[in-house]
């Protein structure tokens, strides 16, 4: 059973240009959690996502970031219009459908840089 | 909002050593998660616990929802377990702690 997977694992964009990540959930799950860490910070939760809904975007910045997970395919995190402090890590995590378990298995990352 | 506070922030060990990390948090979880962060940036999940005790090797973990307190047991410590050390918790997405950062000299 494949874990959580991110592409890419690197990405670099200019200023101004959309990058978008994507994330494959482990197979089972339909729950999906995106999360950014900025250099030497913590992690900090973004939205989270079931199949064709969000549950809860109280992490998303206001502008230019939007997440959808559709019914097929991988969820997707787009940041239109980069700037460099979008630069970070974007950690991508899924949970089972059923929710005997809460436990959220993490992906390796997608590392964004901005010149 | 769920609030997630660590201690120690920064933690200097001798090889062998024992030690203990300490994660509070202020209201009621259904999710609290232990994690090593590795030099590389790779996220390695330690335990799933949001209630109770748990073994692993040389780490065990213990939570107590009712004080809203979690403790990470680190025995025998090697080089290899330097890192950054996080915890989160919630319901639904997760709050993470600003993390402990472990070095353990040989």
């Amino acid at each position: 059973n494949a874990g959580v997977m991110q592409n890419p694992r690197h990405l670099v964009r200019r200023r101004g240009q959309e990058a978008r990540l994507r994330c494959s959930p482990m197979k089972g799950h339909s729950h999906v959690y995106w999360y950014r860490q900025l250099p030497e910070e913590g992690l900090k939760f973004m939205v989270y996502l079931q199949k064709e809904n969000i549950i809860d975007e109280s992490g998303m910045p206001k502008e230019r970031f939007s997440a959808e997970f559709p019914k097929e395919g991988p969820s997707i995190l787009r940041i239109q219009q980069v700037v460099r402090g979008d630069s970070a890590a974007y950690f991508c995590a899924s949970s089972p459908e059923a929710q005997s378990s809460y436990e959220q298995y993490f992906g390796p990352g997608t590392r964004l840089t901005v010149t | 909002g769920i609030q997630v506070e660590q201690s120690p922030p920064d933690l200097i060990l001798q090889e062998g050593a024992n030690s203990t990390l300490r994660c509070n948090f202020s209201d009621s979880v259904n999710n609290l998660q232990w994690f090593h962060q590795n030099p590389w940036g790779q996220l390695i999940n330690l335990f799933y616990i949001p209630s109770g005790t748990k073994q692993n090797g040389r780490l065990s973990a213990t939570t107590v929802a009712t004080e809203r307190y979690s403790l990470l047991y680190i025995s025998s410590s090697q080089t290899t377990d330097s890192g950054v050390y996080f915890c989160a918790a919630g319901r639904g997405g997760m709050r993470f702690g600003a993390g402990t950062r472990l070095t353990v000299k040989p």
